[in-house]
């Protein structure tokens, strides 16, 4: 069954710092998004990316994110200028219209 | 602001129980719902999706949608503990541009005893 796949799978950085979260989407599939959870609360929608463009972001998505779809395969979410409060489970997913959507397995993102 | 609603928990049944998990939404024109199970530290996993009201059922897993009461529910026949899992429930939201985006409730924790 296709999948969709993230790296890395655990990811420490120090206050500050940039990180890039990598994931490959379903090949066949057309619309991408980023999606968090902070610890105990409920999975937040960050951002949907379609046609090489940001189709719709949350009032989290701020300017410190950015997301990119560089080579056809990948789709990376850049955070310039990490915080404390960005430490929190990142999901990709990916879906063709009008289906379900299918998640990677998740980079766990921890600022210090 | 769009919301999903459900009881926390935990909800504890005992193995081969019916365990049955709800969800209120206050989007009325959401047509896409879905419940996906989450193990500690794991990604969602999709577990059954719905798109009309009644009865959608899929092995033990039945999903129940009343959109007039915008209202969602997961029965699991026969528990075991393995579906010990905290069930999320999402809504598909679509805005004026046409574009979507799931919104998530905090989901109940289940624990199945043996």
């Amino acid at each position: 069954e296709p999948e969709v796949t993230q790296t890395p799978s655990h990811q420490v950085t120090q206050m500050g710092q940039e990180v890039i979260l990598r994931c490959v989407p379903i090949s066949n599939h057309l619309y991408f998004y980023w999606y968090r959870q902070i610890l105990g609360q409920k999975v937040e929608f960050l951002v949907s990316f379609y046609n090489n463009e940001i189709s719709e972001k949350s009032e989290i998505f701020d300017d410190q994110f950015s997301v990119e779809r560089p080579d056809g395969s990948n789709f990376t979410l850049k955070i310039r200028s990490t915080k404390l409060e960005d430490s929190a489970m990142y999901f990709c997913a990916s879906t063709a219209a009008n289906y379900g959507y299918t998640f990677g397995s998740g980079t766990r993102l921890t600022v210090v | 602001q769009k919301e999903v609603e459900q009881n926390s928990g935990p909800l504890s049944v005992p193995e081969g129980a019916i365990a049955s998990l709800n969800c209120t939404y206050s989007d009325r024109v959401s047509q896409s719902f879905f419940w996906y199970r989450q193990y500690s530290g794991k990604s969602p996993e999709l577990i059954m999706s719905i798109y009309s009201n009644g009865d959608k059922e899929d092995g033990r897993f039945t999903a129940q949608l009343n959109k007039a009461s915008q209202y969602v529910s997961l029965l699991i026949r026969d528990s075991q503990p393995s579906d010990s899992a905290t069930y999320l429930c999402a809504v598909d939201s679509v805005n004026a541009g046409n574009n979507r985006k799931l919104i998530w409730g905090l989901g109940t924790s289940l624990a199945v005893n043996p």
